[in-house]
């Protein structure tokens, strides 16, 4: 099974709109994290966002947000006033406390921003 | 304060032969991990390092090995090369996971290997 999905493979939103990307994951650890990256056309992974899963409030950063509904196992980013900058491809990702130290990442979701 | 450093940028190697990838990790960290991101995929976990020693390997056969050095950088080796091993291979950095907090990774920009 997967343990990350994300089932939007683009997005297509216009300048200063908001914009959520989903993501559920599957995991029977109790003690676990959740990762938003960004990756432009460049290659790079930049790191936006992190949620606990015992952190109680949803994590903010910025124009991004983490939409944390435990029950559900889904962690959505929300952009909020998206630029042309923000089009990239972006991943979410977890780490397993009893699995170790790797990230577990999706498939990804391409954000398109146009004026 | 420099970022993840990674050597070369793009390679281009025959099947069968061997290659060597270099990360410098971000200053003040001592954990490096290495991915192998396919076209169009996520990245997948190789391997991570911490006080030079190997400690987490992600599912890839032995042909992939590695190196940490006493100043944290790291190197990635990749034996008889495969077709299939075509791919971005990023190097990742952090301060070693602790119970008591978590640590994001921060990537290099890669490098893209092309076998033919």
């Amino acid at each position: 099974a997967q343990k990350i999905t994300q089932t939007q493979p683009g997005m297509f939103v216009q300048e200063k709109e908001a914009v959520t990307l989903d993501c559920t994951y599957d995991t029977s650890d109790p003690s676990y994290g959740l990762f938003w990256y960004k990756q432009p056309s460049s290659g790079e992974m930049i790191f936006l966002i992190y949620q606990g899963s015992y952190d109680q409030q949803n994590a903010t950063e910025g124009r991004y947000s983490l939409n944390f509904q435990k029950a559900r196992k889904s962690a959505n980013l929300v952009i909020s006033a998206s630029q042309l900058g923000d089009s990239a491809m972006y991943f979410c990702a977890m780490r397993e406390q009893q699995a170790g130290t790797a990230l577990i990442f999706g498939k990804g979701t391409t954000l398109s921003v146009s004026s | 304060d420099a970022g993840v450093t990674q050597s070369p940028t793009h390679l281009i190697k025959t099947r069968g032969q061997q290659v060597t990838l270099r990360c410098s990790p971000k200053s003040g960290h001592d954990t490096v991990s290495w991915y192998q991101q396919a076209l169009g995929q996520g990245p997948q976990f190789i391997f991570q390092y911490y006080e030079e020693e190997e400690r987490q390997r992600g599912n890839f056969p032995d042909r992939f090995s590695g190196h940490q050095f006493p100043n944290y950088s790291s190197e990635l080796n990749v034996n008889a090369l495969l077709l299939g091993d075509s791919a971005l291979y990023l190097c990742a950095s952090s301060l070693f996971p602790t119970l008591s907090g978590d640590s994001p990774l921060h990537f290099g920009n890669g490098t893209r290997l092309t076998v033919t």
